[in-house]
């Protein structure tokens, strides 16, 4: 089983659309988490850290449940400019392993 | 400051020979991550060094190799390069504490032909 695993899309959804991804993680020790955002033939940049109680910027809002393991990244109002690879990432506790998922793929069509 | 800089931004190599991909992580960054991205695909961990140290290694044949500097620069070098190796060569550097997120660098494009 991955460390990381998300859902590899493509999501396509119009404009305006609500768009929601998960991301599930195995490692119990993992105790900081990330969403990346990368655009076509660039390197991925950090969108949101994703706090405990769920934090929220602008139209993206993100969560997390220890619980079950998971965290999820949520796109309001879609904009064709959101069309991009939203990578989830975990940072372990203890030597701080920092471990990308491969990405899910989103396409904002007009 | 200076973000996380790749050498060199693309390199056309043949198969069977070797490449040698370098980079500088942000100052006081320790960790380097290397990841592979081929055409297409997500992100593919390669390796992983903190303090000099290789920590963790993903799933790739021993002709990946690489190291880390004193001064946390690093190198990824490929042997007998295969055109199945074309891709893009990403670069990730962070600090070992909680809640600090990763920096990548522009990678560096390797094409086999």
């Amino acid at each position: 089983r991955k460390e990381v695993e998300q859902d590899p899309g493509p999501f396509n959804v119009p404009e305006g659309a609500t768009v929601a991804f998960n991301c599930t993680y195995s490692n119990s020790a993992s105790q900081s988490f990330f969403w990346y955002r990368q655009d076509c033939r660039k390197e991925p940049k950090l969108l949101m850290s994703v706090y405990s109680s769920g934090n929220e910027d602008g139209r993206f809002t993100a969560q997390l449940n220890r619980a079950s393991q998971y965290i999820s990244l949520l796109i309001r109002d879609s904009k064709l400019s959101d069309s991009a690879t939203y990578l989830c990432v975990v940072k372990l506790n203890g030597g701080f392993k920092t471990i990308f998922g491969a990405g899910t793929r989103l396409f904002v069509k007009a | 400051e200076a973000g996380v800089t790749q050498s060199p931004t693309h390199l056309i190599k043949t198969r069977g020979q070797q490449a040698t991909l370098r980079c500088s992580p942000i100052s006081g960054h320790t960790s380097v991550y290397w990841y592979q991205q081929a055409l297409g695909l997500g992100l593919q961990f390669l390796l992983w060094y903190d303090e000099g140290e290789e920590r963790n290694r993903g799933n790739f044949p021993p002709r990946f190799s690489g190291r880390q500097f004193p001064n946390y620069s690093s190198e990824l070098n490929v042997n007998a390069l295969e055109l199945e190796d074309s891709a893009l060569y990403l670069c990730a550097s962070s600090r070992t504490q909680q809640n600090t997120e990763a920096f990548f660098g522009q990678g560096t494009r390797l094409t086999v032909v």
